[in-house]
């Protein structure tokens, strides 16, 4: 299975302020169709995780421009260009090159 | 809008077992892929097993290999999991979500399921 590692597991962040997550796999997402396969989901507290970045970079239906995924091969990055208060929450990186999906461990978002 | 809604979890004993339902509407079941993935409280998420749309073509996560089983009904648009032989480390909340070209893009609310004597 391939494993994915987020850092950090944990970030304060004041509003207006940028925030970066990073997300490592343990192999290459680059698939021999072109595409990479690699995801970042956000949940909520109380609520299933809701997709925000397929595919490296691009943003789900509704996702907010703050929000930007970057990144190659195995090494990714989900940025939020301002923090606002409704971004709290988990943040996950998921890939899905082969089964079984596998997520990372979360970053657990919170404002000051 | 697409829903997804679960239902079927509970409090069971190790070793029973559940039948986990998801109601699938605002586009065309038949049409995609449907997985389910769980999350232990306070843990993260492990995805659990997928299902293509015609079902025929099913994999599941080596934990629950030969002890789950997912299925669909696509005339009355509905995911299913039959979960049996039920572990403590089975306890989680399962939720259903869609596979669409964008991969897990709509997940339901889930249902809890508990294990415990």
């Amino acid at each position: 299975d391939i494993v994915m590692t987020q850092t950090p597991l944990s970030l304060s962040v004041t509003p207006g302020q940028p925030a970066s997550i990073s997300c490592k796999s343990g192999q290459s997402l680059l698939h021999s169709d072109g595409k990479t396969y690699l995801y970042w989901y956000l949940q909520k507290p109380g609520q299933p995780p809701q997709l925000l970045i397929y595919e490296v970079s691009n943003r789900f239906s509704g996702v907010p421009d703050r929000f930007s995924g970057s990144g190659s091969g195995t090494d990714f990055t989900l940025k939020i260009s301002r923090v606002e208060a409704e971004d709290v929450g988990v943040y996950y990186c998921m890939h899905s090159i082969e089964l079984p999906r596998t997520f990372g461990q979360g970053t657990k978002v919170e404002i000051k | 809008q697409v829903q997804l809604v679960e239902s079927g979890g509970g409090l069971v004993k190790p070793g029973g077992s559940l039948r986990l339902s998801c109601a699938a509407s605002g586009f065309t079941f038949s049409d995609y892929y449907m997985s389910w993935i769980r999350q232990a409280p306070g843990k993260g998420l492990e995805w659990v097993s997928y299902i293509s749309g015609s079902g025929t073509t099913i994999y599941y996560a080596d934990s629950v290999k030969g002890r789950f089983t997912i299925s669909r009904d696509n005339a009355k648009n509905s995911l299913y999991l039959q979960v049996n032989s039920l572990r403590a480390e089975d306890t989680a909340v399962y939720f259903c979500a869609r596979n669409a070209i964008t991969d897990l893009d709509y997940w339901g609310q889930g249902t809890l399921v508990t294990v415990s004597s």
